[in-house]
């Protein structure tokens, strides 16, 4: 399957202070890439839809602006979290669909975020 | 009602038992469905797939049941190396709305 790669694999910040989390297809070129979050003991949930070259789709409840989604590449897509609060504390995950016609997702390591 | 529903468990059960899982999802536009193992701080890997007619993949047996709308996850003889939290995931594409939706997992500790 996918090779996905995350950095950095976990982060501890300052609130107010913004992080970038990157998301990496290594071994071919992904127009799609998922940004997913996870809460202690709770189930993945989809923040956004990340599409190359293109703006991100954001699902309901997600703020757009606070979420900053870049796909500038193919292999490339970047989650910046601005003016971290502690309740953005999580498990960060991107995922990446390898061909068009496939459904099945492959994720990255994950980055575990800690706001302060 | 939760698009996709888990018993979260915990199912503790010996090494060498059987133990099945459930998984009810609602909208009946669903069209893919898998089985994702995540072990406690890490990312889900893929498990396997389900499809219409079952299948199995060693130890493990994947079936759906489109007309009650679950999927279920057989493991058999199982090992102390399965304990982990087994996620069901599905996916819509009427819409084509590519990403996946996840039951809360349910989490399984095999003891010796």
């Amino acid at each position: 399957g996918a090779v996905v790669s995350q950095h950095p694999s976990w982060v501890i910040c300052k609130s107010g202070t913004s992080v970038k989390i990157e998301c990496r297809s290594l071994d071919f070129q992904a127009t799609t890439m998922f940004w997913y979050r996870q809460f202690p003991k709770q189930s993945l949930m989809l923040m956004a839809t990340s599409n190359e070259g293109s703006k991100a789709t954001y699902e309901q409840g997600v703020e757009k602006d606070k979420f900053l989604i870049n796909h500038a590449s193919l292999t490339l897509s970047t989650l910046t979290v601005t003016s971290a609060h502690p309740e953005d504390s999580s498990f960060y995950i991107c995922s990446v669909i390898q061909k068009a016609g496939d459904n099945e997702q492959f994720f990255g390591p994950g980055t575990r975020l800690t706001v302060l | 009602r939760k698009e996709v529903e888990q018993d979260p468990g915990p199912f503790n059960v010996p090494e060498g038992a059987t133990v099945a899982f459930n998984c009810t999802y609602s909208n009946s536009a669903s069209q893919s469905f898998f089985w994702y193992r995540q072990d406690c701080r890490k990312e889900p890997k893929l498990l396997m797939s389900v499809y219409s007619s079952g299948n199995e993949d060693g130890r493990f047996t994947a079936q759906l049941n489109r007309a009650s709308q679950y999927i279920s996850l057989l493991i058999r003889d199982s090992k102390l190396s399965d304990s982990a939290t087994y996620l069901c995931a599905v996916n819509v594409m009427d819409t084509g709305r590519r990403a996946l939706t996840f039951g809360s997992g349910t989490r399984l500790q095999v003891q010796p």
